[in-house]
């Protein structure tokens, strides 16, 4: 069965560093999503992608976060200057039309130093 | 502000025991509602989804209701057995947009 792909699997950066998660939606997906989970708290939405672009996202998604799919395969967000609050597993999920069930990438955790 | 509340945060039940988890939500404006099993480490598995015109949807030993009336779902889980051990969380889309809101889940441990 097609499934989400993230990697990598565990990221540590220091403060301050950039960072990108990348993610591989499966392949009839159109539309994408990241989430995240601090450790103990709920699933958080950050943004929705669909047709090349932002259709929506939180407010937790602010100018430090941005999102690319630079060749039709991948699904990439980027963290341009990384906090200790932004530790966290990050979730890719995908979607083959609103109202499907979602379907999730095993997560890539990013510890932040 | 949509908020999602699962009871219990945590079950412990003997193995083959049916079981129920519970799911309230505050705004019924919602477009569906799904559950998803999350396993230690691993991602959101979807089990269930229930759009809002729906009562009910099974799979195997699992059924989840909707009223959504009175912002309430269930999860029936029937003979458990210890594979069903994980936490489950059930997460609602908005009318207005397509964002989950999510419950902080119901930790479930079947005891061989």
């Amino acid at each position: 069965e097609p499934e989400v792909t993230q990697t990598p699997s565990h990221q540590v950066t220091q403060m301050g560093q950039e960072v990108i998660l990348r993610c591989v939606p499966i392949s009839n997906h159109l539309y994408f999503y990241w989430y995240r989970q601090i450790l103990g708290q709920k699933v958080e939405f950050l943004v929705s992608f669909y047709n090349n672009e932002i259709s929506e996202k939180s407010e937790i998604f602010d100018d430090q976060f941005s999102v690319e799919r630079p060749d039709g395969s991948n699904f990439t967000l980027k963290i341009r200057s990384t906090k200790l609050e932004d530790s966290a597993m990050y979730f890719c999920a995908s979607e083959e039309g609103l109202n499907s069930p979602l379907h999730f990438g095993n997560g890539t955790r990013l510890t932040v130093t | 502000k949509q908020e999602v509340t699962q009871i219990p945060a945590a079950l412990s039940v003997p193995e083959g025991e049916n079981l129920v988890l519970n799911c309230s939500f505050t705004d019924s404006a919602i477009y569906n509602l799904q559950w998803f099993r999350q396993d230690p480490g691993k991602g959101l598995t979807s089990l269930l989804l229930i759009q809002s015109s729906q009562r009910e949807q099974t799979s195997g030993r699992l059924n989840a209701s909707l009223d959504k009336s009175s912002g309430r779902s269930t999860l029936y889980i029937a003979a458990s057995q210890p594979g069903d051990s994980a936490t489950y969380l059930c997460a609602v889309s908005l009318d207005s947009n397509y964002q989950l809101i999510w419950g902080a889940g119901t930790k479930l441990i079947i005891k061989p």
